[in-house]
């Protein structure tokens, strides 16, 4: 069964503090990993797409990285606007499936 | 602001209840991708259109069903409510039907009473 897991369920920092958020998946053919952000109240937001291992996409204090088993969400000194819900979604072959994660909810304090 | 419209952005009904949520994707995007998302199951995917055409289908419930007009604005319904499918409900749209980079409306809370 094609599976989606993140870790950690919630990650708090203080303003500066770089730190990673993991999202490791099991499917049977990748087609993309996607990465969303998600403000309280809001529908997710696009931040990246990732197709093959090795590849990287930068956005600001976010980095994405990914390998064969999992990615990774590097955050590069956050501040306290970076507060969100991160998703990770993989688009899986054989079928048009886009399957969330359970998401990472980072704090950033000030 | 995503482009994606869902109506209404919260609803109260009863048990037993039937309930239309509405949607109108980005214009020039053929795909329209319904979730619901609780606190306890994240982010789970519903159905697919694209086009008109039923396009995939994940853990959409019997009592559960959506279609996509010519216009390309999508319904989801669903029926015979119970207290679980209190939930937030979002639409997604993308350009084409393959599950590339989604975006998504701001949601419609359902509370089933």
């Amino acid at each position: 069964e094609d599976q989606v897991t993140q870790s950690p369920e919630a990650l708090r920092l203080q303003e500066g503090e770089s730190s990673s958020l993991n999202c490791s998946y099991t499917v049977s053919g990748l087609r993309g990993l996607f990465w969303y952000r998600q403000d309280p109240g809001k529908g997710p937001e696009f931040l990246f797409t990732l197709y093959s291992a090795g590849e990287e996409k930068e956005k600001e204090r976010l980095k994405a990285t990914l390998t064969k088993k999992e990615s990774f969400l590097h955050i590069t000194a956050p501040k306290p606007e970076d507060s969100a819900t991160y998703l990770c979604a993989v688009r899986v072959s054989g079928g048009f499936k886009t399957i969330f994660g359970a998401g990472t909810r980072l704090f950033v304090k000030a | 602001d995503s482009g994606v419209t869902q109506t209404p952005k919260h609803l109260i009904t009863a048990t037993g209840q039937r309930v239309t949520l509405r949607c109108s994707p980005r214009s020039g995007d053929l795909s329209v991708y319904w979730y619901q998302q609780s606190l306890d199951q994240g982010l789970q995917f519903l159905i697919q259109y694209y086009n008109g055409e039923e396009r995939a289908k994940g853990n959409i419930l019997e009592r559960f069903s959506a279609q996509q007009f010519p216009d390309l604005h999508s319904e989801l319904n669903l029926s015979s409510l119970e207290l679980g499918d209190s939930a937030l409900y979002f639409c997604a749209s993308s350009v084409g039907g393959e599950g590339e980079k989604l975006f998504f409306g701001s949601g419609t809370q359902l509370s089933v009473l």
